[in-house]
């Protein structure tokens, strides 16, 4: 199995901040990451594929890099409604696996 | 856009075995793949298993003797059955669509998930 690592597992920063999360993978899987936002009570909603390719629909705040193993999701500027949970997802293999999360609060 | 509604028992007793029902409109499952996911309450998200429209499946090692994903297409619904349950399978379940472009696959969209209790 490839074992996706999400770091740090929560944060908290102050509206209009710059966030950002790492996510490692335990083996190369080239540019096969997907990033979720996870709001409180609600389902994930797909953001960003292929590590870096924002999804139609998903705001322009958003933004991926990285490949191989190591990925990062930045948020430009932390808004109110960017709370919830952040999740990676690698599209590498057959069996496909999850991060296991970075909480987002305001402080 | 594609809308997707699960629906299910809330309380199923152990050694039971579960099936849940995902409705799908304004699109049509005989084209892409379809899945479940689940969520065990506040913990992460676990890729159950999923089917493309030709009857192809695939499933989650950890999971695949209990479960099974089919398609009714005349409903225009996948189905969840997993067995033999034990509390460790309390989850929101959600109802998944598995796109893929060029070579790359994610999930999207989601259905608002159902939570599954299993308890005697």
């Amino acid at each position: 199995d490839i074992q996706m690592t999400q770091s740090p597992s929560s944060l908290s920063a102050s509206v209009g901040d710059r966030v950002t999360i790492t996510c490692r993978a335990s083996q190369d899987i080239r540019n096969y990451l997907n990033w979720y936002h996870q709001k409180p009570g609600k389902a994930p909603k797909f953001l960003i594929y292929g590590a870096s390719t924002l999804h139609s629909g998903a705001p322009s705040k958003f933004s991926g890099s990285g490949s191989g193993t190591e990925f990062t999701l930045t948020i430009s500027e932390l808004q109110p409604e960017d709370v919830g949970t952040y999740y990676c997802q690698q599209s590498y293999s057959t069996l496909l696996t999850f991060g296991g999360g970075t909480t987002v609060e305001i402080k | 856009q594609v809308q997707l509604q699960e629906s299910g028992p809330g309380l199923v007793k152990p050694s039971e075995t579960l099936t849940l029902t995902c409705s799908v409109s304004n699109g049509s499952i005989s084209s892409d793949f379809w899945g479940w996911i689940r969520q065990p309450p506040g913990k992460g998200l676990e890729w159950i298993g999923h089917i493309f429209h030709s009857g192809s499946k695939s499933y989650n090692p950890s999971l695949k003797s209990r479960v099974t994903i089919s398609l009714d297409m005349s409903k225009n619904q996948i189905s969840l059955n997993l067995s033999s349950l034990t509390t460790a399978d309390t989850a929101v379940y959600y109802c998944v669509r598995r796109s893929i472009v060029a070579a790359h696959n994610w999930f999207d969209p989601w259905g608002q998930g159902v939570l599954v209790t299993v308890s005697p």
